[in-house]
């Protein structure tokens, strides 16, 4: 049962441009969401977060989107760099803490 | 400040045997959150350990258990190794109970089970 859903495997996007990463999510007890950075060979890096009581959170160049009634959460990386080609995953953790992750994105900047 | 480290890197067991996996967290934290990781899948939560109780667990087996030490560092435990417990182990440290909920992870562990 995937509860937290990453449609697009992969996404290419030329240097200086917007990349937007999509998540989707089914339960609607997630409280807390969450965008991991992971390049090979290494554990998960922490991006950004947002609390499901927020629609948007805004990092530097990162920005997440809540949108509750959609069940959709995205990540905005404006401008995009090519360092920012690695696997990003979106996660979701619900009121009994359990957390929950998707399969990725593999975002490739094109210089 | 140390990061979160785990051991071993590499593990090759056999089916039926028993695995520990090590992970210490990052210097001031006081949680440890455990994740299975299958090629081509996001980290799937198998439990988190909390002032060295349980805090939260997964859909795993009552054969993966765990234990966090008084310094918080913490122990992954599988019996009765099957075939698709050959995975990635990530562990990950956070401070709990100041909002944020980040985590931060080791490398992991990669098991094969032959």
């Amino acid at each position: 049962d995937q509860q937290v859903k990453q449609n697009s495997p992969s996404l290419s996007v030329q240097e200086g441009r917007i990349s937007i990463l999509n998540c989707d999510y089914t339960n609607s007890m997630f409280d807390y969401f969450l965008w991991y950075k992971k390049y090979p060979a290494e554990g998960p890096t922490f991006l950004i977060s947002i609390s499901s009581i927020k629609d948007k959170n805004e990092d530097g160049r990162f920005t997440v989107f809540l949108n509750k009634s959609a069940k959709h959460l995205s990540l905005h990386i404006v401008p995009s760099q090519p360092g920012d080609s690695a696997v990003y995953f979106c996660a979701a953790r619900n009121t009994g803490n359990q957390f929950y992750f998707g399969t990725g994105t593999s975002l490739t900047v094109i210089p | 400040e140390t990061g979160v480290t785990q051991s071993p890197t590499h593990l090759i067991k056999t089916r039926g045997q028993q695995v520990t996996l090590r992970c210490s967290s990052q210097s001031g934290h006081n949680t440890v959150s455990w994740y299975q990781q299958a090629l081509g899948q996001g980290p799937q939560f198998i439990f988190q350990y909390y002032r060295e109780e349980e805090n939260g667990r997964g859909n795993f087996p009552p054969r993966f258990s765990g234990l966090q030490f008084p310094n918080y560092s913490s122990e992954l435990n599988v019996n009765a190794l099957e075939l698709d417990d050959s995975a990635l182990y990530l562990c990950a440290s956070s401070l709990y109970g100041i909002g944020t909920d980040t985590q931060y992870f080791g490398p992991g562990t990669r098991l094969t089970v032959l």
